[in-house]
């Protein structure tokens, strides 16, 4: 988990209320993603970014936003949270070329209720 | 559009014996092929990976085998301990692809 902070690491919300989970890095990587993790499922790619403010829809984005308005920082929001969010979110980022792998936090456990 | 499928789900081994776990692509232009190892409450890191101009790579007790013309690798963990008890997911890449898809993971239980 070096170099990637997820916070919070557990949130319990309620349906219909706005949710915003954060990651930051200090790798200096360009690129950033998240990915929602449930069982069956495996790891599943939301959104990503290129860059600052450069952001890109993944397999499963309906419901959910992203900015990035700094290199190390990289926002997700649930506009209107809804029970099928319920999920551990994990962030992870690259930056020297695909071939290095990606780093991962050590995710969200998010609860809609 | 399944392009990864990775089996078994879930495996179960003997200290000591060896696990084996396969992953199958669909898109040919892959050419970088890892390996991730995640336990549980933490997020997925990357374990072994090899490109497609060797058949091959091992390190340590972890061992890619590639098959290009299947369009399949697999990781072998010898000599498996308790301690490799993880999800392992396999990620196939290629560069500008900015995507990174999963399998969908395998649950390896090493027995004592």
């Amino acid at each position: 988990d070096a170099g990637i902070t997820q916070s919070p690491r557990h949130k319990v919300t309620e349906t219909g209320t706005p949710v915003t989970l954060r990651c930051h890095q200090t790798e200096n990587h360009r690129y950033m993603y998240w990915y929602r993790q449930d069982p069956g499922h495996g790891l599943r790619l939301i959104h990503y970014s290129y860059g600052v403010k450069d952001t890109d829809k993944g397999e499963v984005s309906d419901g959910y936003s992203v900015s990035r308005s700094k290199t190390e920082d990289f926002l997700l929001t649930l506009e209107s949270a809804t029970s099928s969010q319920t999920s551990v979110y994990f962030c992870a980022s690259s930056g020297q070329g695909y071939f290095y792998g990606y780093t991962f936090g050590s995710g969200t456990r998010l609860t809609v209720v | 559009q399944q392009q990864v499928k990775q089996s078994p789900q879930s495996l179960i081994v003997q200290k000591g014996g060896i696990s084996i776990i396969n992953c199958a692509y669909e898109n040919t232009a892959f050419d970088y092929f890892p390996w991730y190892q995640q336990f549980p409450g933490k997020g997925p890191a990357l374990l072994i990976a090899i490109r497609p101009d060797v058949s091959e790579k091992k390190e340590g007790r972890f061992t890619i085998s590639f098959n290009k013309s299947a369009k399949q690798f697999s990781l072998h963990i010898m000599d498996s301990q308790p301690g490799d008890s993880a999800t392992y997911f396999c990620a196939p890449d290629m560069d500008s692809s900015y995507k990174l898809i999963f399998g969908s993971g395998t649950r390896l239980l090493v027995r004592p």
